[in-house]
């Protein structure tokens, strides 16, 4: 159980275009879903905190409408990165928490982005 | 401020052998511990955690952690390496519960045969 899933697993795509991410809780109702952003051979980076229904509260120098994050259901929360450049090529990583508990972050399988 | 430090940036074991990964945090409370594993490309995975109650923590894939609240450590350790071990491992803090979660840098394990 606690699966969470994202989609795509990789995407490339132009400079200036907007790119969406899924994450989606499989088998569990996720009231907090969370986005990080990894990059190569570094620690994971919290970009953002979403909880199903209200505004994602976003982490310092994170700008939000560049990362412009959904939590639409308590199974589905989407990442859109707008006008991508090549800095924003990354791996990004959701996760979420089950229930009330809130004990443990499952984490999603994660997202390669390239911006060429 | 909280903050999670893992020394090793790199270890290299031989298959078979034993591995202990190190994991030290500041923070003035006890926290909520984590210890995740990331294959290449991939997503975090949860070896175990620790709340409270016993200080020795056994997770899955036959890792175990052990909480010293005097040392501030929460060392991975792993009595006898398989190759498919190979991978990053991260240590997670959480003051407050899983919702908030800092990480450390990683530590990157190789393993040999």
């Amino acid at each position: 159980g606690a699966v969470v899933s994202q989609h795509p697993s990789w995407v490339i795509c132009k400079s200036g275009t907007s790119v969406k991410i899924e994450c989606r809780s499989l088998d569990f109702q996720a009231t907090t879903m969370f986005w990080y952003r990894q990059f190569p051979k570094q620690s994971l980076m919290l970009m953002a905190t979403s909880n199903e229904g209200s505004k994602a509260t976003y982490e310092q120098g994170v700008e939000k409408d560049k990362f412009l994050i959904n939590h639409a259901s308590l199974t589905l929360s989407t990442l859109t990165v707008t006008s991508a450049h090549p800095e924003d090529s990354s791996f990004y990583i959701c996760s979420a928490t089950q229930g009330q508990i809130q004990e443990t972050q499952y984490f999603g399988p994660g997202t390669r982005l390239l911006v060429l | 401020a909280q903050s999670v430090t893992q020394p090793d940036i790199h270890i290299t074991v031989s298959e078979g052998a034993s591995l202990e990964l190190r994991c030290n945090y500041s923070y003035g409370a006890t926290p909520y511990l984590f210890w995740y594993v990331q294959s290449p490309g991939q997503g975090l995975q949860l070896l175990l955690k620790y709340f409270s109650g016993d200080t020795l923590v056994q997770g899955i894939k036959g890792f175990e952690a052990e909480f010293k609240r005097s040392q501030s450590s929460f060392n991975l350790r792993k009595p006898s390496v398989h190759w498919s071990d190979a991978a990053e491992y991260f240590c997670a803090v959480g003051p407050t519960g899983a919702n908030n979660l800092f990480f450390g840098t990683g530590t990157r394990l190789t393993v040999i045969p």
